[in-house]
């Protein structure tokens, strides 16, 4: 069963507008999200985190938004850049399951110049 | 602080022989997770430890795997008699403590079975 989802395989944005990526979860025991940024053939890398005793989270140009009621985050890249097209991945984690990070599918984020 | 590294980052391998992957986590990261990725899919949990303890495995993690962080430092992660399916990405994570949930990847070991 999928606990982290991101519905949205592909995102394209025009270069200097906002991108936005959504994620729903269905674990109530989750309580701690992250996002990572990933290239072909590289490791994720950790862009953003928030932990569920808040709602948003702001780091630059990137802020996550979490609404637990709705189990669903979201993150807002603002303003987009070339630099920003990559495949990004939702990850949450359990204080009481040993930090280990169930992602979502990814969604593909082309940011067109 | 020269981040995660894996090695090897890319093996190739017939179906049936061993392999074995090894990873260096930051210096000061006790905390050490291995995760599998196929195509189209997110990372999945494969194991963790802390130090040299292993304390948790997933059922992904078939009696064919073994992993190992002897001294609480290097990991490396077997696969004996492997399956076309094992091929995959293995990605090695590690983090600081309990208190960091932030865990910092390697760039990964991408493993084709023939």
């Amino acid at each position: 069963d999928q606990q982290v989802k991101q519905n949205s395989p592909s995102l394209s944005v025009q270069e200097g507008r906002i991108s936005i990526l959504n994620c729903d979860y269905t674990n109530s025991m989750f309580d701690y999200f992250l996002w990572y940024k990933k290239y072909p053939a590289e490791g994720p890398t950790f862009l953003i985190s928030i932990s569920s005793i808040k709602d948003k989270n702001e780091d630059g140009r990137f802020t996550v938004f979490l609404n637990k009621s709705a189990k669903h985050l979201s993150l807002h890249i603002v303003p987009s850049q070339p630099g920003d097209s990559a495949v990004y991945f939702c990850a949450a984690s359990s204080s009481f399951g040993n930090e280990k990070l169930t992602f979502g599918t990814g969604t593909r984020l082309t940011i067109i110049p | 602080d020269t981040g995660v590294s894996q090695d090897p980052r890319h093996k190739i391998t017939k179906r049936g022989q061993n392999v074995t992957f090894r990873c260096d986590p930051i210096s000061e990261h006790n905390r050490l997770y291995w995760y599998r990725q196929t195509l189209g899919q997110g990372p999945e949990f494969l194991t963790y430890f802390q130090n040299e303890a292993q304390l948790e495995k997933s059922r992904l993690l078939s009696d064919r795997f073994s992993a190992e962080r002897p001294k609480g430092s290097f990991s490396t992660l077997e696969i004996q008699r492997t399956e076309q399916g094992d091929s995959a990405m293995y990605l090695c994570a590690s983090s600081l403590d309990r208190s960091s949930y932030e865990q910092y990847f390697g760039p990964g070991t991408r493993l084709t079975v023939t």
